[in-house]
């Protein structure tokens, strides 16, 4: 059964610094999707980030990056110039490729990223 | 346009009543879910449903009863509510091509 590891429950990062938050995961099979998600203090989900396994590059959107391993089985994100909006619940996800109608995600436990200014 | 909705967003009520949470979504996609989280923010999925057939029912107390009238709406009824049952629910949804989901806002649940 797949798992999704997130080591950090807890991080704090200087405004306008960078910090990355790490996530491994275990799986079996080789087509799959990862996700990190934000969970600001108004509690929605966002979706931050996604990286498709058969990509060997690394996903970007604005300051944040991801750093995938796919041998170590690793997905960490890195949050550049860090901004005190960045303060939220970070969730890392794992979903199989070619899930037909059984799309469940698994989920790590989060990292709660405190931003100080 | 909000992409998936949920009503209400808080709602307080005394042990063992009945309520019932409604989730919307206009994105087309195929598929929802229920997740519950609780005070450690834990995520656990409860519910799924593809296109109004069930697909992941969890190991969650039978009080819960989802219910999906199309594929756009998957509601959520809650029987005989005890103390454990406060958490945040959410709704979302997603289609087949990325597993992407989209979350609705949650609905803050406390049974007092």
């Amino acid at each position: 059964a797949q798992t999704v590891t997130q080591s950090q429950p807890e991080m704090s990062v200087q405004e306008a610094e960078t910090v990355t938050l790490s996530c491994t995961y275990d799986t079996s099979e080789s087509d799959y999707y990862l996700f990190w998600y934000k969970q600001p203090p108004s509690r929605q989900m966002i979706l931050v980030i996604r990286q498709e396994a058969y990509k060997q590059q690394n996903a970007t959107e604005n300051r944040f990056s991801v750093n995938f391993q796919k041998a170590a089985k690793s997905f960490s994100l890195k949050i550049s110039d860090s901004q005190l909006g960045d303060a939220a619940m970070y969730f890392c996800a794992y979903g199989r490729g070619n899930a037909g109608n059984n799309r469940k995600l698994i989920w790590g436990l989060g990292t709660s990223l405190a931003v100080n200014p | 346009d909000t992409a998936v909705s949920q009503t209400p967003k808080y709602l307080v009520t005394q042990m063992g009543n009945d309520k019932s949470i409604k989730c919307e979504q206009n994105l087309g996609h195929d598929t929802m879910y229920w997740y519950k989280q609780d005070s450690k923010k834990f995520l656990k999925i409860m519910f799924s449903y593809n296109n109004k057939e069930l697909i992941i029912n969890e190991t969650v107390p039978n009080r819960f009863s989802p219910k999906s009238p199309d594929k756009a709406h998957l509601n959520l009824h809650i029987n005989s509510l005890e103390l454990g049952d406060s958490a945040v629910y959410f709704c979302a949804s997603s289609q087949e091509i990325n597993n992407e989901q989209f979350f609705g806002p949650g609905t803050r649940l406390t049974v007092l």
